[in-house]
């Protein structure tokens, strides 16, 4: 079945550490999209990718990065220089046309110790 | 920017009541998306809504898009405990790819 992929369901990170948040699909889908997801803020993007080599910034990309080496793959690096990391991130794909909206992964909790 | 604001933030009901949650838009609506998520989860896609007056139902969930008030409904009928989640709206302002969400609605169905 196709769909979206993220891991690790949790993770940990020390202060003025960088991680990586993966997210693969395999829906052929060529838009994927970060959101992050803090309690009473919605759902906010981070960064979105229209095509492969390209990405585009978001409402919230500061401390934050991304690549788009392959249709699918989209990781997220949350860098040391973003100060409040600790939160619900969301990976999401669409196909042209957006008659069924995004399809999104089950999403990585991100918590700094 | 486009801001969509959901009405009510949280809403408890009792199990077999019928309930609605409102999505109301700053600017026109393109396109209109209904998601449910559980806690810790991903968003599941219910519904889409594209022209004004358009209603769309899947099994006990309808939803109402009302173009001239820029806003959309969700009615749930004979609520489940099945149906206890965070229902969050979603708008594409005409740029076709891209959505910005509500800050969603928590439903409680007691039994």
């Amino acid at each position: 079945d196709g769909g979206i992929t993220q891991s690790p369901k949790y993770l940990f990170r020390k202060e003025g550490q960088n991680v990586t948040l993966s997210c693969e699909q395999n829906l052929n889908h060529d838009a994927m999209y970060w959101y992050r997801q803090d309690p009473g803020q919605g759902l906010r993007l981070i960064y979105y990718s229209q095509i492969v080599n390209d990405f585009q910034k978001g409402d919230i990309a500061e401390g934050y990065s991304v690549s788009r080496e392959k249709k699918e793959s989209f990781p997220l690096t949350v860098t040391s220089a973003q100060k409040n990391p600790t939160a619900f991130y969301l990976c999401a794909s669409s196909r042209p046309g957006m008659d069924y909206g995004y399809t999104f992964g089950s999403g990585t909790r991100l918590t700094v110790v | 920017s486009q801001e969509l604001e959901q009405s009510p933030q949280s809403l408890i009901v009792q199990e077999g009541k019928n309930l609605t949650i409102n999505c109301t838009s700053s600017k026109t609506l393109y396109g209109l998306y209904w998601y449910k998520q559980k806690y810790g989860e991903g968003l599941i896609f219910l519904m889409m809504l594209q022209k004004g007056g358009e209603e769309k139902s899947h099994e006990k969930i309808t939803a109402k898009l009302d173009e001239k008030k820029q806003q959309s409904s969700l009615h749930i009928t004979a609520s489940q405990p099945s149906h206890a989640g965070i229902y969050l709206c979603g708008a594409s302002g005409g740029s076709n790819y891209k959505l910005t969400f509500g800050k969603g609605t928590l439903l409680t169905v007691n039994p």
